[in-house]
């Protein structure tokens, strides 16, 4: 069964220090694997896009690892603002089909002063 | 702002009443998206279209909900009858298409609370 499956649920953090989240999945065939964020009443909007052959995916703060062997994802957060408070949502695609993403459930995120 | 629009932003509506929701994609992109997304839960996938033609529906979509998309261009999501578990966020999403796996944009959703 194709699953997505994140941890922790939720986390906070102070301003300033540095957070990992994890997602682990089995879904197959696998073709890419997406972090996203999304605000509070907000759609959810793409921070990194990792296919099969690429281990980490930076932009700016947010570093993304993948390893496709164990199946499993981490986003990593340096320097946390509270910007950063957010829900952040793992999405692996398949190869087959135009309705191919599965979602994780989320981690909540807040940072706090 | 990924490009994609979504009206309105925000819906309160009575038990039984008829809603409907409208979606701008990217003015280019082939395929639209609906998902519903209820608090603490990833969104779940409802229906796509491929230009005007509505390829894919969930077992989530019951009869009481429609979706059109004429012309290719904008879509809407109507939901009849509207039921207290309807009370979700739903999400507009597009993508070029032509490629598996084509990165989809999201809109800001429609919070729709049924009372």
């Amino acid at each position: 069964k194709n699953q997505v499956e994140q941890s922790p649920q939720s986390l906070i953090i102070l301003e300033g220090k540095n957070c990992t989240l994890q997602c682990n999945y089995t879904v197959s065939p696998f073709s890419n694997l997406r972090w996203y964020k999304q605000d509070t009443g907000r759609g959810p909007v793409s921070l990194t896009i990792m296919t099969f052959s690429e281990n980490t995916k930076s932009n700016g703060r947010y570093t993304a690892t993948l390893d496709a062997d164990t199946k499993q994802s981490s986003l990593h957060i340096t320097a946390s603002q509270l910007s950063d408070s957010a829900s952040y949502i793992c999405v692996v695609s398949i190869q087959t089909g135009a309705n191919n993403l599965f979602f994780g459930t989320g981690t909540r995120l807040t940072v706090i002063p | 702002d990924t490009g994609v629009s979504q009206d309105p932003r925000h819906k309160i509506t009575k038990r039984g009443q008829n809603v409907t929701f409208r979606c701008d994609p990217i003015s280019e992109h082939n395929r639209l998206y609906w998902y519903r997304q209820t608090l603490g839960q990833g969104p779940e996938f409802l229906t796509y279209f491929q230009n005007e033609a509505q390829l894919e529906k969930s077992r989530l979509l019951s009869d009481r909900f429609s979706a059109e998309r004429p012309k290719g261009s904008f879509s809407t999501l109507e939901i009849q009858r509207t039921e207290q578990g309807d009370s979700a966020m739903y999400l507009c999403a597009s993508s070029l298409g032509g490629a598996t796996g084509d990165e989809q944009y999201f809109g800001p959703g429609t919070r729709l609370t049924v009372t």
